[in-house]
């Protein structure tokens, strides 16, 4: 399972775009990159997910570079409400698998 | 379609008891995993399941703990003989059969237990 690294927090301002890179150096043939979201005393909820180029939904946009060893998840004009701790999980696409949460990035927005 | 449902909520127990949390799935999800998560702390794969059976447990301690996932009703995660190191905030999340693309986990809101 392809391990990822994130920063643990970040701070933003209403209105300024986010963007909040993952790094997978060891990311296999197979695995895709799935983002969550978490606010406090919930769970996890599913944000975007992708397996190279980019990804973009109602929600945000999922950047990867060719070589896959990183991506990228960017928040357009964030809100307060977008303050929470942001999962980067890299897994393979058949077979049960074992999602590995990392520590996660804090994301505050400040107004 | 209701969301994936814990319950309870909260749960205290003392020392020495047993707890046991559930989880109904999204109508349609036959796969199930628990996770725990401590304060401040991002979340720690305990098990997966299908219906009748345990497909991974490798992130579940040897003693004290199980799950199931019978044909009909919830899935149970149970803790025996509990201990301070067992409190913590403990989701479930569902998951359709297995598509073409890595499933989407539906997380729960959560069973928090306090062990006193």
């Amino acid at each position: 399972l392809a391990k990822t690294t994130q920063p643990i927090s970040m701070d933003s301002y209403e209105g300024q775009e986010v963007n909040i890179t993952c790094s997978h150096n060891n990311i296999a043939t197979n695995d895709y990159i799935t983002w969550y979201q978490q606010f406090p005393s919930q769970g996890p909820r599913f944000i975007i997910q992708g397996y190279k180029t980019k990804v973009t939904n109602e929600v945000a946009s999922l950047f990867i570079p060719a070589d896959r060893k990183s991506s990228t998840l960017s928040l357009p004009r964030v809100s307060l409400s977008d303050t929470a701790v942001y999962y980067c999980l890299v897994g393979e696409n058949t077979g049960g698998f074992k999602t590995i949460f990392g520590a996660g990035t804090r994301l505050f927005v400040k107004a | 379609n209701a969301g994936v449902m814990q319950n309870p909520r909260h749960l205290v127990r003392r020392r020495g008891q047993e707890a046991r949390l559930r989880c109904s799935p999204m109508k349609g999800h036959s796969h199930v995993y628990w996770y725990r998560q401590l304060p401040e702390e991002g979340l720690k794969f305990m098990v997966y399941l299908q219906k009748e059976n345990i497909i991974d447990e490798s992130g579940m301690p040897k003693e004290r703990f199980s799950a199931e996932f019978p044909k009909e009703g919830p899935s149970i995660l149970r803790i025996q003989q509990v201990v301070r190191g067992d409190s913590a905030a403990y989701f479930c999340a569902s998951s359709p059969v297995r598509g073409p693309y890595q499933e989407t986990q539906y997380f729960g809101p959560g069973t928090r237990l306090l062990v006193l």
